[in-house]
């Protein structure tokens, strides 16, 4: 089946160590997203890559970078992990043609620790 | 700028009967409204939108949602919640100009035996 596939799972780092959270889809999309989820919130948007385009949210703190080298793949990299950088962490894609109607699929997330 | 209220952060009903899980809508041009639904320790699954057409959108497990213009309004609604339905669900919103989504706060759904 199509899928959008996070590696880890679950990830525990220390304060200030870099980590790479990773993602991979089959869809074929040419749309990917990383989201921010706290506690049950509303997920929100860090960045999104259109194609090779990569735009960033304005509020999206310089601590998160993203990678994407092909199509089917998308890092998420975090230079120093703070304690509130603790969260669920999504990735999700889209089939883009500058539509705006195409919903987005979602993988299973990666929930970071920082201790 | 696009946005999207939950009013509820809590929605309780007993198995059987009709749920209605509430979302309003501002965007600065035409709106392409979305429902997430989204499991414990899992990512979000998309349940149906609202593009164009009729205002009555039908979506997967049963679900349905009713576009209203005049009151930016667009519920999701099934006639009789089972409890395997407890979950939290998020209305998003696109309008025509902006590449991304906007999620509201999510609603905490809870079906009782």
């Amino acid at each position: 089946d199509a899928m959008v596939i996070q590696n880890p799972r679950y990830q525990v780092t220390q304060f200030g160590k870099p980590v790479t959270l990773s993602c991979s889809q089959t869809l074929n999309h040419n749309v990917m997203y990383w989201y921010q989820q706290k506690s049950s919130q509303a997920p929100k948007l860090l960045f999104h890559y259109y194609d090779k385009d990569f735009n960033n949210e304005a509020d999206t703190p310089d601590n998160f970078q993203s990678r994407r080298p092909n199509t089917s793949f998308c890092f998420l990299d975090i230079r120093s992990p703070g304690l509130g950088d603790a969260a669920m962490y999504l990735c999700a894609t889209s089939r883009g043609d500058r539509g705006a109607y195409n919903e987005q699929f979602f993988g299973p997330g990666t929930r970071l620790t920082v201790l | 700028a696009q946005s999207v209220a939950q009013p509820e952060d809590q929605v309780n009903v007993a198995e059987g009967n009709p749920l209605t899980v509430k979302c309003t809508y501002s965007v600065s041009g035409n709106p392409y409204l979305f429902w997430y639904v989204q499991y414990p320790n899992r990512g979000l699954q998309f349940l149906l939108k609202y593009i164009t057409g009729d205002n009555l959108v039908k979506g997967s497990y049963g679900f349905e949602a009713e576009f209203n213009k005049s009151q930016t309004s667009f519920h999701l609604k099934k006639p009789s919640a089972l409890v395997s339905d407890s979950a939290l669900y998020f209305c998003a919103v696109r309008d025509n100009r902006h590449n991304d989504m906007r999620f509201g706060a999510g609603t905490r759904l809870t079906v009782k035996p």
